[in-house]
């Protein structure tokens, strides 16, 4: 168990909808990465948040929106839903001032857009 | 593509033999860190190598890093069904909060 959270584990819903997938982080952590992975691109990173503000952003959609809130907790969301947005999710969480950035990967959440 | 290569792709063994696993990139890198997933689940840290460091130890596993090469290798010494799985590198491009960047990953198989 990585300490990092992930709900829900599952879900399914149809094209054109818009979820919002939840990440706790290891208690103490600040930084809260997001990453994608899918059959066809492999794990991609999405975005970074570090103690409440965007930190860096990578291959991530329009459509594509993250927060993390004061408890540190985050949120994916996801909107306008097409079917290539199929793909597990991950958050990962690091410590504060570590110089080597070892993350620790919560479960997933597999998303299923039919 | 910013992504790296992991060769083999898929590799399948007898349970007792060693597995090798191996790991291309091509910037400088800050770590570099190497990460099971089993079936389509959470992905599990395994083990961390600094930039100056070549080689670690963590029970089975030894991994080694070349940074004139660009290139690590894990080694799964005495292998079990259980380490059946997919297995990743990963990797950070300086120090403080950096995303890291991922191989294909090789998906290992260990025959009973």
């Amino acid at each position: 168990d990585s300490g990092v959270t992930q709900t829900p584990k599952h879900l399914i819903t149809a094209t054109g909808q818009r979820v919002t997938l939840r990440c706790s982080p290891r208690s103490g952590d600040l930084s809260v990465y997001w990453y994608q992975q899918s059959l066809d691109q492999g794990l991609q990173f999405l975005i970074q948040y570090y103690n409440g503000e965007e930190r860096a952003k990578g291959n991530i959609l329009e459509r594509f929106s993250a927060q993390q809130f004061p408890d540190l907790h985050s949120e994916l969301n996801l909107s306008s839903l097409e079917l290539g947005d199929s793909a597990l999710y991950f958050c990962a969480s690091e410590g504060p001032g570590t110089a080597l950035n070892e993350q620790f990967f919560g479960p997933g959440t597999r998303l299923t857009v039919l | 593509s910013q992504q790296g290569e992991e060769d083999p792709q898929a590799l399948s063994i007898q349970e007792g033999e060693n597995a090798t696993m191996n790991c291309s990139y091509k910037t400088s890198i800050n770590n570099l860190q190497w990460y099971r997933q089993n079936s389509g689940r959470g992905l599990v840290h395994l083990i961390l190598i600094r930039s100056n460091e070549r080689e670690k130890h963590s029970g089975r596993l030894r991994v080694t890093l070349d940074t004139s090469k660009k290139s690590s290798s894990l080694l799964i010494t005495a292998s079990r069904a259980a380490d059946t799985a997919s297995y990743f590198c990963a990797w950070s491009t300086f120090q403080g909060a950096q995303k890291l960047v991922f191989g294909q990953g090789t998906r290992l198989t260990i025959n009973p």
